[in-house]
């Protein structure tokens, strides 16, 4: 997909509220999911990932959300706090050793 | 927890001159990689580097750049002649083993002027 430059897509959400970022990614052949943050200034952060054998995957607060039919991956925050606040990417791998980013969403949590 | 160290954090040089960012992986990871980010866009990869030689190189990573891993600790990307474009976020990453999830370095903001 094309790189939105400094236009990324922003979510805004009150504190408390659930959020839920999507991601579409582009390689049927991709087989294994991440999701990262990336806090203003730092490097991605690992928060979870999920196989393809699945389609839904629940860590703390977090769960991914995976519809191979449509290539598409979404990311549930519950409980929205203000340090959730970050740039969220996908990442897939379509079975090498990189992963392809895509383009990021930015969650703000308002108080 | 384990830590990807990368250096320096912040380097501003002049267009035309090397940089080389240094990188100090994970110890018994195996696999590294450099991902570049543009301000404001998404992380794009540059190289992956695996027993001791480049494994793939995007189109992005052309003569200008090079990698090495000198001493057995260190992981360095150089560039050569920067431009102007080459400003951005460098990241380097490093996986134990296939299937892994990455973890990234804090990152080195290069500013080419």
């Amino acid at each position: 997909g094309e790189s939105v430059g400094l236009h990324l897509p922003t979510l805004s959400v009150q504190e408390g509220d659930n959020s839920i970022i999507n991601c579409a990614y582009s390689n049927s052949a991709s087989d294994y999911f991440i999701w990262y943050k990336q806090e203003s200034g730092k490097g991605p952060q690992f928060i979870i990932d999920i196989r393809s054998n699945m389609d839904k995957r629940q860590g703390q607060r977090v769960t991914v959300l995976l519809n191979k039919t449509v290539k598409h991956l979404s990311l549930q925050i519950a409980a929205t706090q203000p340090g959730d606040s970050a740039v969220y990417f996908c990442a897939e791998n379509p079975g090498t050793y990189k992963y392809i980013f895509g383009t990021g969403t930015r969650l703000k949590v308002l108080a | 927890e384990p830590e990807v160290t990368q250096t320096p954090s912040h380097q501003v040089t002049q267009m035309g001159q090397e940089v080389i960012l240094r990188c100090v992986p994970i110890s018994n990871h195996l696999y590294f990689y450099w991902y570049r980010q543009i301000l404001g866009q998404k992380v794009e990869f540059l190289v992956s580097f695996y027993n001791n030689e480049i494994s793939e190189k995007s189109e992005i990573f052309d003569d200008q750049f090079s990698v090495e891993r000198p001493d057995g600790s260190n992981f360095t990307l150089k560039i050569r002649s920067t431009k102007l474009e080459d400003s951005a976020m460098y990241f380097c990453a490093t996986i134990k083993g296939t299937g892994d999830g990455y973890t990234f370095g804090s990152g080195t903001r290069l500013t080419v002027v």
